[in-house]
């Protein structure tokens, strides 16, 4: 089945504790992103990759890193996080237009 | 940058009527796209427009790529109780890269 993967589906940590949540994806898509959703705000983008080893910041990429070492891992990294990092995450890949969503990582930073 | 504007933001309705959303924007598209979004789950999207004046229909959804190409509308026919959720419109402008813009959502309510 043709699925996006993200874990955890949710986490609760303090402030500057380092985490990841990983995203993988079994359709051999080249473009991935990370977005974020927050009450009001809608989705807007952290980060996206066009390809292996090629990351480029989205809107909203201040607290957070990605890496992209294969082509089916997309894992968003924060290294410090903080209160108002608590939200939810969505990891998404696609093939031109056809954009395909993970289930979502609801997470909370105290 | 680019920022799509979409309205209502939300809606109450009961079973049986139609609905319609829209989203504008101050800058050209070459592709819209509409997504339906329910409670604990991601985006899926509903229907792909790639043309202007483009009309295109899935079941009860009709979704038209406007004239200007910096608007689309999405309609639901006869709602039902299941098409509760939020609704984001996203452009693509191919120009710009792949990145995908959305609009904040509708999230329509409906009653039965």
């Amino acid at each position: 089945e043709a699925q996006v993967t993200q874990n955890p589906r949710y986490l609760i940590t303090v402030t500057g504790k380092k985490l990841t949540v990983t995203c993988s994806q079994n359709m051999n898509h080249e473009y991935m992103s990370w977005y974020r959703q927050d009450p009001g705000l809608g989705l807007r983008q952290i980060y996206y990759s066009m390809n292996v080893e090629v990351t480029d910041k989205g809107d909203v990429p201040e607290g957070y890193k990605v890496s992209r070492k294969e082509k089916r891992n997309f894992p968003l990294i924060l290294e410090s996080p903080s209160p108002n990092q608590t939200s939810l995450y969505f990891c998404a890949s696609s093939l031109g237009t056809m954009q395909y969503f993970g289930p979502g990582t609801r997470l909370t930073v105290l | 940058g680019q920022q799509l504007n979409q309205s209502p933001q939300s809606m109450f309705i009961q079973e049986g009527e139609d609905v319609s959303m829209n989203c504008t924007s101050s800058s050209i598209f070459n592709t819209w796209l509409w997504y339906k979004q329910e409670p604990g789950e991601g985006p899926v999207l509903l229907i792909a427009l790639y043309k202007a004046g483009e009309l295109t229909s899935n079941g009860r959804l009709t979704a038209q790529f406007g004239i200007t190409r910096k608007d689309s509308f999405l309609n639901i026919s006869a709602s039902i109780p299941s098409d509760v959720g939020i609704y984001f419109c996203a452009g693509l402008d191919n120009q710009a890269g792949t990145a995908l813009i959305f609009g904040k959502g509708t999230t329509l309510s409906v009653s039965s």
